[in-house]
């Protein structure tokens, strides 16, 4: 079993539809979880931040963590075509030594239909 | 402001041949450095990180080394490129401790 499960996709969607996009994980100890997104043949992009469970909003995004079901997510509002990449969930616990290790989903490609 | 560079964006090398990528960071110092690869579908896999200069640590025996001979710069190397190296190389720097990464803009790299 994969520390971190994330379906592929590929999800379209019609513009200014709500998007919900969702990992799960196995490790507990995680607890610093992220969002990122990526453009075709670009680097990932941080997107979203979360420490621990709870909610967070920026904009049109809205991250979700659910450690008591070790379950996160990601909603956009209102998508629109530039929205359209692959995201990618990723986690980590305390590293040390001061190292983050990531651990990261395989991504789920979305696209946004005009 | 933080920025990382990473070079070349585009590579085409034969079988058998060497390979040097270099990644640097400018606007911090003492940052934790890591090497992925991303083949299609498969996700990122974690090459090598680095915690300060000369400290390597392999996540996965290959092909590939890794080193850092200044505190913001990282290389990937290769003597001997096979086939199954070829894949989408991306940098990456993080302050440490639950702030996430920034990456490069990445290399794609093909062996042919």
């Amino acid at each position: 079993q994969k520390e971190v499960e994330q379906d592929p996709g590929p999800l379209s969607v019609p513009e200014g539809a709500i998007v919900s996009l969702n990992c799960t994980y196995s490790n507990s100890a995680f607890q610093y979880f992220m969002w990122y997104r990526q453009y075709s043949r670009k680097g990932p992009e941080l997107l979203m931040y979360t420490y621990s469970s709870g909610n967070k909003e920026d904009g049109r995004f809205t991250a979700q963590v659910d450690k008591s079901s070790k379950y996160i997510s990601l909603f956009i509002r209102d998508s629109q075509p530039s929205d359209s990449a692959t995201y990618l969930c990723a986690m980590s616990a305390e590293g040390s030594f001061g190292n983050e290790k990531l651990t990261f989903g395989t991504g789920t490609r979305l696209t946004i239909i005009p | 402001s933080q920025t990382i560079h990473q070079w070349p964006a585009t590579l085409v090398q034969p079988v058998g041949s060497p390979l040097s990528l270099e990644c640097t960071v400018e606007g911090t110092s003492n940052p934790n450095l890591y090497w992925y690869r991303q083949a299609a579908g498969r996700g990122l896999q974690l090459l090598f990180y680095s915690v300060g200069i000369g400290q390597i640590s392999s996540e996965v025996p290959q092909n590939l080394s890794a080193s850092r001979p200044q505190d913001r710069q990282f290389i990937l190397s290769s003597k001997k490129l096979l086939l199954s190296d070829s894949g989408f190389y991306l940098c990456a720097w993080s302050p440490g401790r639950g702030n996430g990464y920034t990456f490069g803009s990445g290399t794609r790299l093909t062996v042919v």
